[in-house]
Order: structure tokens, then C-alpha cells, then sequence
């Protein structure tokens, strides 16, 4: 199965600011979700972001606020921007590498306190 | 729409009995569906998935999950459960129709916790 790295791993923001992150997979893979999982809660996609077109965002989302990058099929990276201490989440990346496992593989989250 | 529901916050068991974290779904063709874990300030950790086959699927850590297509109830089991199984369960589905571009729905979690 596909291995996803997902920087950083942890921050602490002031509101106002905005932060990136990034994942790399270890292979090339059409597709990549991002998700937000609010303290104790389940997750909730973001967007789905493929090679060479705009991400495509879940009703609640908006690319002003999430604006995602997906230069090359094992690369992408979402910006939380303009943060407020309601932005405060894992945010968590994912792939189906499509190797006929039907597995879907998560980063292993970046876990943002806004202050 | 895709949906999950795991009708319990929270599940508790004692060291040694078997446990039961439960599952339904809703989706408009045939499901995929997955069982994943998360334990504090980990990632989501794969169980174990059904895509076809044997109504009784067996993963990892000697989690096993029955599909029961009439019910629509994918339940996550363990015959002897551990201290070390205390951790956020999540269900997860997709219908077959769409392809692996298509992103997981998930279940609102259920926290179990294995009291010795």
C-alpha cells in the first residue's frame, strides 16, 4: 500500500495567520482527500484535489479559506488560512493508491491549535 | 448519498470478553466498507475492509466484522478483548458503482474502552 508523509505534524497558530501542509506519497496516485476531524469528532471531507484541475470542495468549504495545491500526481498541499481557534483540528490527507486492495491509506495528521 | 451511522458513543467491556462496536450504512449499489482505529495522537490506523466474498471478514490485531446485506450492518467484533484495544473506532463506506477516485464517507466514531 501507498505511504503518505504529512507535515508537520503538530503547530500552534495565532488567529489571523495561515499555515500549510503538506503531503507526499510514495507513489503516483490520481486523486487525494483532505479531511478536518474537530476534537472528538468523525471526519469530515474537505476536498478532493486531482493533478491539473481545481480541488473540488464539500459543501461548507471554500477555497478562499482552503485553498489546495496538486502540482504532480504525489504531491499536494492545503493552507488553512485566516485562522481562528474554531480552525482548531487534525487535518488529515488521503489516497486509494488503486492497487486493487481497495485500501485507503491517511497521512498521519497534523494536529493545529489555534491561539 | 453514502451514509454510516454507529449508533454508540462510547463502548465499554471488560478485559477478556468479546466486544461488539456496531455498524450500518446506506449506500445506492453494493458497499466497500472498512473498519479503521485511531488511538491518541495517532493516525487512522486500517483493520480491515469488505469488498466481496465471505460475509466474515478477518483483519488485523484479531478484529473480525460480519457484513449482513439484509440489515445493512457491517459490526466490528473481537472474541477477547484488551486493555490495549481502548481506542476511537471508525466505519467507513463507498458504493462500488464509482471508482477508487471517490473518497470515504465515515461513521461518527465510537469510543471503546477495555476496563481490566
Amino acid at each position: 500500500s501507498a505511504v503518505i508523509s504529512q507535515k508537520p505534524s503538530r503547530d500552534i497558530c495565532q488567529r489571523g495567520t495561515s499555515l500549510t501542509i503538506q503531503c507526499q506519497v510514495d507513489s503516483q496516485v490520481t486523486m487525494m482527500f483532505w479531511y478536518r476531524q474537530q476534537p472528538g469528532q468523525s471526519l469530515t471531507l474537505i476536498a478532493t484535489a486531482n493533478q491539473g484541475s481545481e480541488a473540488t470542495y464539500e459543501s461548507g468549504f471554500v477555497i478562499d479559506k482552503f485553498p489546495i495545491s496538486r502540482p504532480n500526481l504525489t504531491f499536494s498541499t492545503l493552507t488553512v488560512s485566516n485562522m481562528s481557534p474554531e480552525d482548531s483540528s487534525i487535518y488529515l490527507c488521503s489516497v486509494n493508491p488503486g492497487d486493487g486492495n481497495y485500501g485507503y491509506t491517511f497521512g498521519s495528521g497534523t494536529r493545529l491549535t489555534v491561539v | 448519498a453514502q451514509s454510516v451511522a454507529q449508533p454508540e458513543d462510547q463502548v465499554n467491556v471488560a478485559e477478556g470478553n468479546p466486544l461488539t462496536v456496531k455498524c450500518t450504512y446506506s449506500v445506492s449499489g453494493n458497499p466497500y466498507l472498512f473498519w479503521y482505529v485511531q488511538y491518541p495522537n495517532r493516525g487512522l490506523q486500517f483493520l480491515l475492509k469488505y469488498i466481496t466474498g465471505d460475509n466474515l471478514v478477518k483483519g488485523s490485531y484479531g478484529f473480525e466484522a460480519e457484513f449482513n446485506k439484509s440489515q445493512t450492518s457491517f459490526h466490528l467484533k473481537k472474541p477477547s478483548a484488551l486493555v490495549s484495544d481502548s481506542a476511537l473506532y471508525f466505519c467507513a463506506v463507498r458504493d462500488m458503482i464509482n471508482s477508487g477516485n471517490t473518497p470515504l464517507v465515515f461513521g461518527k466514531g465510537t469510543r471503546l474502552s477495555v476496563i481490566a
